[in-house]
């Protein structure tokens, strides 16, 4: 079951470049997409959303775009930072109106920043 | 800033013994949900629990597996007899709900099952 992929598993970009992350679905059904950051160690966190009836969100260095045609979104992080080296996952869900709607995620992809 | 923890960390166990996993999930959050990701696969869904019930749960969360709100902060995930296959990082998460459901992580327990 793979609904979610992440086909690029590391990434590696000059600090003041931009990132691009992407992430491709095959359940027309999603509802909204989230983009989580993982540090070593720690639990992934929550960057940022799209709602399927959007094509951009921007929230500072962060932008996700949403091609619901080509079922795909990707994260752009600009500029890059070294502190942004971690694993980025993409995530899904649909919404069923009162219910808890898990996620599904992606493999992940390993962003290096290099200073 | 409210988050959500887990414990124990690292928890070491043989084969066929009971463990149990606990969460402290964000206070005023409603929604709770157990993930698991084996060692170099993907974060998987096991459970949601909503209003003192699991409102669902995948394929992996058999009869071997149960939560429980034993009070007003816990959230627990046991296993009544591990099996090697249950090694792995495990992820207590809340929400506070609709449309959007952003669901906020907790560090997660490594399983190791010998």
């Amino acid at each position: 079951d793979q609904q979610v992929k992440q086909n690029s598993p590391s990434l590696s970009v000059q600090e003041g470049r931009i990132s691009i992350l992407n992430c491709d679905y095959t359940n027309s059904m999603f509802d909204y997409f989230l983009w989580y950051k993982k540090y070593p160690a720690e639990g992934p966190t929550f960057l940022i959303s799209i709602s399927s009836i959007k094509d951009k969100n921007e929230d500072g260095r962060f932008t996700v775009f949403l091609n619901k045609s080509a079922k795909h979104l990707s994260l752009h992080i600009v500029p890059s930072q070294p502190g942004d080296s971690a694993v980025y996952f993409c995530a899904a869900s649909e919404y069923y109106g009162g219910a808890t709607n898990k996620l599904i995620f992606g493999t992940g992809t390993l962003l290096a920043v290099q200073p | 800033e409210p988050e959500v923890t887990q414990t124990p960390s690292h928890q070491v166990t043989q084969m066929g013994q009971e463990v149990i996993l606990r969460c402290v999930p964000i206070s005023n959050h409603l929604y709770f949900y157990w993930y698991r990701q084996i060692l170099g696969q993907k974060v998987e869904f096991l459970v949601s629990f909503y209003n003192n019930e699991i409102s669902e749960k995948s394929e992996i969360f058999d009869d071997q597996f149960s939560v429980e709100r034993p009070d007003g902060s816990n959230f627990t995930l046991k296993i009544r007899s591990t099996k090697l296959e249950d090694s792995a990082m495990y992820f207590c998460a809340s929400s506070e709900g609709g449309p959007v459901n952003i669901q906020y992580f907790g560090a997660g327990t490594r399983l190791s099952v010998l």
